[in-house]
């Protein structure tokens, strides 16, 4: 069974950090991208970033950019992103989602920013 | 970017009533697209992928059709159980982006 469980969030000050992960089981981790995606408390969704298998290539929302890095041990089965700088505008729940088709989802995990 | 037009963005409707929301993009996607469905407090659902493939596990009352720019998602007969918003989303190009959303009520 797919299971992605993601780990990390809390309360943080503006300009602060986190450093979110994502446990992968269930299949072959290092076979499939993998994305980031928030939705903030009442809105819509939005994507965040996504990482290719091998970690080579990455991509990001432009409102992230320079703040966000994904990343990924394959190893460990394991996806992350770490947040720096962070904005109050970036409170959310972050889910991370298995492939560029999402076929699967964590439950996610709360980012609270406070100003 | 792409930009997701999706309508409507909320839908008041009735058990065994045909549901039809749309998605328009801003430029061609390549057939691109998913809808998922969502429910409160709930990770979102892989319902239709590649504008009109059936995820695996899905009912066959949701169905979804287009191409290029214009895309339609179908509950063929609405079941209590869809209640829930429902999103578009392309990954032609990055960033990938969402629709608004369309959010279904009982009448």
């Amino acid at each position: 069974e797919v299971q992605l469980v993601e780990s990390g969030g809390g309360l943080v000050q503006s300009g602060g950090s986190l450093r979110l992960s994502c446990a992968a089981s269930g299949f072959t981790f290092s076979n499939y991208w993998m994305n980031w995606v928030r939705q903030a408390p009442g809105k819509g969704l939005e994507w965040v970033a996504n990482i290719k298998e091998d970690g080579s290539k990455k991509y990001y929302v432009d409102s992230v950019k320079g703040r966000f890095t994904i990343s990924r041990d394959n190893a460990k089965n394991s996806l992350y992103l770490q947040m720096n700088s962070l904005r109050a505008e970036d409170t959310a729940v972050y889910y991370c989602a298995r492939s560029n088709r999402a076929d699967y989802w964590g439950q996610g995990t709360l980012v609270t920013v406070s100003s | 970017d792409i930009q997701m037009t999706q309508s409507p963005s909320s839908l008041s409707t009735s058990v065994g009533d045909r549901v039809t929301i749309t998605c328009q993009a801003s430029e061609d996607i390549n057939n691109y697209l998913n809808w998922y469905q969502q429910k409160p407090g709930k990770a979102p659902k892989l319902l239709i992928y590649d504008a009109s493939n059936l995820e695996t596990g899905v009912p066959s009352r949701f169905s979804g059709s287009g191409s290029g720019t214009d895309f339609t998602f179908t509950i063929s007969s609405l079941q209590p159980e869809d209640i829930a918003t429902y999103y578009c989303q392309q990954y032609n190009n990055v960033p990938y982006t969402f629709g608004q959303g369309t959010k279904l009520e009982i009448k």
